[in-house]
């Protein structure tokens, strides 16, 4: 079974300053990985994926994530905090020929002007 | 337009009472989810349906029962409501296993 485990229910950065938001999963197959943002009273949005092709990820407003298969971790990085990146953030997986993508708990970022 | 959308966006009832909620995608996508989120944010699956086919039914209470018309639609309806159903229930599609999933903007149910 996958699982993922983000460490940081809250995250808190100041306005330019980096974002390192973490996920470690646990998968018995290779993993798809994901991480998607939800606004305030939002759907969720795919920020990035991560589908065996090249490790580090980038994705949409800014975003992007290294794949590290030694240490089970796929981190969402950003290099300058904007104030509109405050939001809930959710790492998922999914095995592969497996059709449920599961969920982390979540990291609620919050900027700090 | 909106490639997965949900009706209603909020939905407000009493206990004991039926409600059903819509899911539409016009994304062309085989395969079809309901997912709950709490009120601490965890998101947890429901159901899955692949090509009107129930493919994943984790344990939910029977009271919720999805229909999927066709392909495009997957409805869930809840009987006898209780409060605990409160959350927002999210409908999502995809294609095929790795790919990533499109989610609707959520349906707020509040049971009171």
């Amino acid at each position: 079974a996958q699982s993922v485990t983000q460490l940081g229910s809250h995250v808190s950065v100041s306005e330019g300053a980096l974002v390192l938001l973490r996920c470690n999963y646990s998968s018995s197959v290779p993993p798809y990985l994901f991480w998607y943002v939800q606004y305030p009273n939002q759907g969720l949005q795919l920020l990035l994926k991560y589908t065996s092709a090249a490790t580090l990820v980038k994705g949409i407003n800014g975003f992007e994530a290294e794949f590290k298969k030694s240490e089970t971790s796929f981190h969402l990085t950003k290099p300058s905090a904007h104030m509109s990146d405050a939001a809930e953030y959710f790492c998922a997986v999914r095995g592969l020929g497996n059709e449920k993508l599961t969920f982390g708990t979540g990291t609620r970022l919050t900027i700090i002007p | 337009d909106t490639a997965v959308s949900q009706t209603p966006k909020y939905l407000v009832t009493q206990m004991g009472n039926d409600k059903s909620i819509k899911c539409e995608q016009n994304l062309g996508h085989d395969t079809m989810y309901w997912y709950k989120q709490d009120s601490k944010k965890f998101l947890k699956i429901m159901f899955s349906y692949n090509n009107k086919e129930l493919i994943i039914n984790e344990t939910v209470p029977n009271r919720f029962s999805p229909k999927s018309p066709d392909k495009a639609h997957l409805n869930l309806h809840i009987n006898s409501l209780e409060l605990g159903d409160s959350a927002v229930y999210f409908c999502a599609s995809s294609r095929p296993r790795g790919d990533e999933a499109f989610f609707g903007q959520g349906t707020r149910l509040t049971v009171v």
